[in-house]
């Protein structure tokens, strides 16, 4: 069965340092992977998607970054953090075909406080 | 005009009431949609997807009304573990990505 992995869980950093949050699928090759945020009271906000590696699409202009490295890897960055970058990130997964007729799975969040 | 609209609630209902939730979409080419539920803190997890024919899932149904770009939930008997936030998500033929409401709160009171 597939699996998704994200981490941290929880994570305080100071305005101006960088971030690195990673998510891992497993049990499938070739999946489409998203970023999403949800700040505090909000709906979902898509960041970044892939559908392969070093394949990228921004969704939202902003200070965060994406990259895909490896098949099933996918890391959100940002080199200085501000008080707005706070949230709730979530990564998901899809299948490659008729991703969006099953719907995605999500990993279990990083909470982002940005201080 | 959002792709996807939901009344936030919150719902507050007593244990074995029926409550109903709906949402509205405004691409006429949405093809695929689901009602997820997110718990507080929590990722949000597929509740189930939403059929032209309607469906059932125990306690939950799920419709979907075409021509009016309508979805609705219905949870019949409710339990105080349905507490928790259901979005409605609806996707696009030709989209990378689904479109989330920002959900309905349902709280069940004893």
């Amino acid at each position: 069965s597939q699996t998704i992995h994200q981490w941290p869980a929880t994570l305080v950093q100071p305005v101006g340092s960088p971030l690195s949050l990673e998510c891992t699928v497993e049990g499938t090759s070739n999946p489409n992977l998203y970023w999403y945020r949800q700040a505090a009271g909000r709906g979902l906000q898509l960041l970044f998607y892939s559908v392969g590696i070093g394949q990228i699409s921004s969704e939202v202009p902003q200070n965060l970054s994406a990259s895909r490295p490896q098949d099933r890897q996918f890391i959100l960055s940002s080199k200085k953090l501000l008080l707005s970058d706070s949230g709730f990130y979530l990564c998901a997964w899809s299948r490659t075909t008729r991703g969006n007729y099953y719907g995605y799975t999500f990993g279990s969040g990083t909470r982002l406080t940005v201080v | 005009r959002k792709e996807v609209e939901q009344d936030p609630g919150p719902f507050n209902v007593p244990e074995g009431a029926t409550v109903a939730f709906n949402c509205t979409y405004s691409n006429s080419a949405s093809q695929s949609f689901f009602w997820y539920r997110q718990d507080c803190r929590k990722e949000p997890k597929l509740l189930m997807s939403v059929y032209s024919s309607g469906n059932e899932d125990g306690r939950f149904t799920a419709q979907l009304n075409r021509a009016s770009q309508y979805i609705s939930l219905l949870i019949r008997d409710s339990k105080l573990s349905d507490s928790a936030t259901y979005l409605c998500v609806v996707s696009q033929t030709g989209a990378n990505n689904l479109f989330f409401g920002t959900g309905t709160r349902l709280t069940v009171i004893p």
